[in-house]
């Protein structure tokens, strides 16, 4: 299978915990993306990288939440000290760089914190 | 962000077509209009996108509006795997997808 890889598929972790997520993108793929989607809700967009930099961070993303793509593969999404609020579906997306390339979505890391 | 409306929910009979309006009258020049659609369980779906022209691909066609202020996708034969939520989405030159609530399709063997 070549598409995008997140592991751990579902976590879940007491509030006040660490937790780290991690997603291999499509190889080839130059942007990599974070999106967090709530139940009922679409994804929204977290934060995004062009290889192995970080272009632009959600407002959402507060100081609790740090994303790395280390020599522009994977990526990995941590948040410490999780909260409640916290729970939702985290989404990897990655994409080519050309305008308007369609991303392609892992399956996502359900992360329940109680 | 430009902004789109589309309806909550749609209901189709399997094997007929299916199709899903979405108005943005806010669009700009350079927005592009993408279709993505969430199966249960899984991560969002590429669907198609298109600038002005009409755009078909073997999921779907995407008919545009002659002013852009309005598209429609089309599902041209509804299975029961097509049962998910469709989002439509403008897309500009930042590369950021910007999601809605999208149409929640639901197919009636």
């Amino acid at each position: 299978d070549t598409g995008v890889s997140q592991n751990p598929r579902h976590k879940i972790t007491k509030r006040g915990q660490n937790v780290t997520f991690r997603c291999d993108p499509i190889s080839e793929h130059n942007r990599l993306y974070w999106y967090r989607q709530t139940l009922g809700q679409g994804p929204e967009f977290l934060t995004y990288f062009q290889n192995e930099a970080q272009l632009e961070k959600s407002r959402l993303l507060s100081d609790r939440f740090s994303a790395e793509r280390p020599k522009g593969s994977f990526s990995t999404l941590e948040i410490q000290r999780t909260e409640q609020g916290d729970s939702a579906m985290y989404l990897c997306a990655s994409s080519l760089w050309e305008a308007n390339s369609p991303l392609h979505f892992g399956n996502g890391t359900r992360l329940t914190v109680t | 962000d430009a902004k789109t409306t589309q309806p909550n929910s749609m209901e189709s009979n399997e094997e007929e077509p299916v199709h899903l309006p979405c108005n943005h009258s806010t669009i700009s020049g350079t927005d592009y209009i993408h279709w993505y659609r969430q199966l249960p369980s899984q991560g969002p779906e590429y669907v198609i996108h298109g600038l002005t022209s009409n755009v078909n691909n073997r999921m779907a066609s995407l008919a545009i509006a002659e002013d852009r202020k309005s598209s429609t996708l089309i599902l041209h034969r509804a299975t029961l795997r097509d049962a998910a939520v469709y989002y439509c989405i403008l897309l500009s030159n930042d590369y950021k997808l910007s999601f809605g609530a999208g149409t929640t399709v639901t197919v009636r063997a």
